[in-house]
């Protein structure tokens, strides 16, 4: 496809669950961002990814959340036990990086919703 | 840290009025500015940026200029239009890793 794509668009999870979201960024692009954006709010950085190396994962809000990249394309953000301050949307960013362009690509986003 | 400052919505204007919505920043370093835009049902479309002092971005009739003086990337557009009902983010990137800080988002509704 053109852009990039997040998949579940929705997910509902009860407290305590585990859930796995994942973002297909555009072909070719080495950069892929996560964020997080909760209602009203602008996105939050979470974590990084240069090729499969996840270079910066400072914005992660704790060890319940982990993101992979193994082949350096597909990406999960997974968080385990979930918490209600865990709804938001998930947002996926990818970018071709190169001197004179580093603009990010969003996808559509993940609501999660955890009751 | 870095940090965005922006005009708190909602905003709503007639058709064809003047827009502008403030935007200021804190940075680190020499950071690029962004102004994106949500539409209703959408994801995150980059509007426009601006990568150096007095740099002029523009795009679809919006506008913005990086200001380092006053440390500042105020959006403007001289005549909105309906479909320009949309939530508005100004973002700085900075650092190697080129990851966003955001504001919070302001609300734009036009009404015909």
């Amino acid at each position: 496809g053109a852009g990039v794509s997040q998949s579940p668009r929705y997910k509902v999870a009860k407290r305590g669950q585990d859930v796995a979201l994942r973002c297909d960024p555009i072909s070719g692009h080495v950069s892929l961002f996560w964020y997080q954006q909760a209602l009203g709010q602008g996105p939050e950085f979470l974590t990084y990814f240069q090729n499969e190396a996840q270079l910066d994962k400072s914005g992660l809000p704790s060890d319940r959340f982990f993101a992979e990249r193994p082949e350096g394309s597909v990406s999960t953000l997974k968080i385990q036990r979930t918490q209600q301050e865990d709804s938001a949307v998930y947002l996926c960013a990818s970018s071709l990086v190169t001197v004179n362009s580093y603009e990010q690509y969003f996808g559509p986003g993940t609501r999660l919703t955890v009751t | 840290g870095n940090s965005v400052t922006q005009m708190e919505g909602p905003v709503t204007l007639s058709e064809e009025a003047f827009l502008t919505i403030n935007c200021t920043y804190t940075a680190t370093g020499y950071p690029s500015l962004f102004w994106y835009v949500q539409y209703p049902g959408e994801g995150l479309q980059l509007l426009l940026k601006a990568t150096k002092a007095d740099d002029k971005g523009s795009n679809k009739g919006f506008e913005a200029t990086y200001r380092k003086e006053t440390t500042s990337f105020h959006l403007e557009k001289g005549s909105v239009q309906v479909s320009d009902s949309a939530v508005y983010f100004c973002a700085l990137s900075s650092g190697s890793a080129r990851q966003l800080t955001f504001g919070s988002g302001t609300q734009l509704t036009v009404l015909p």
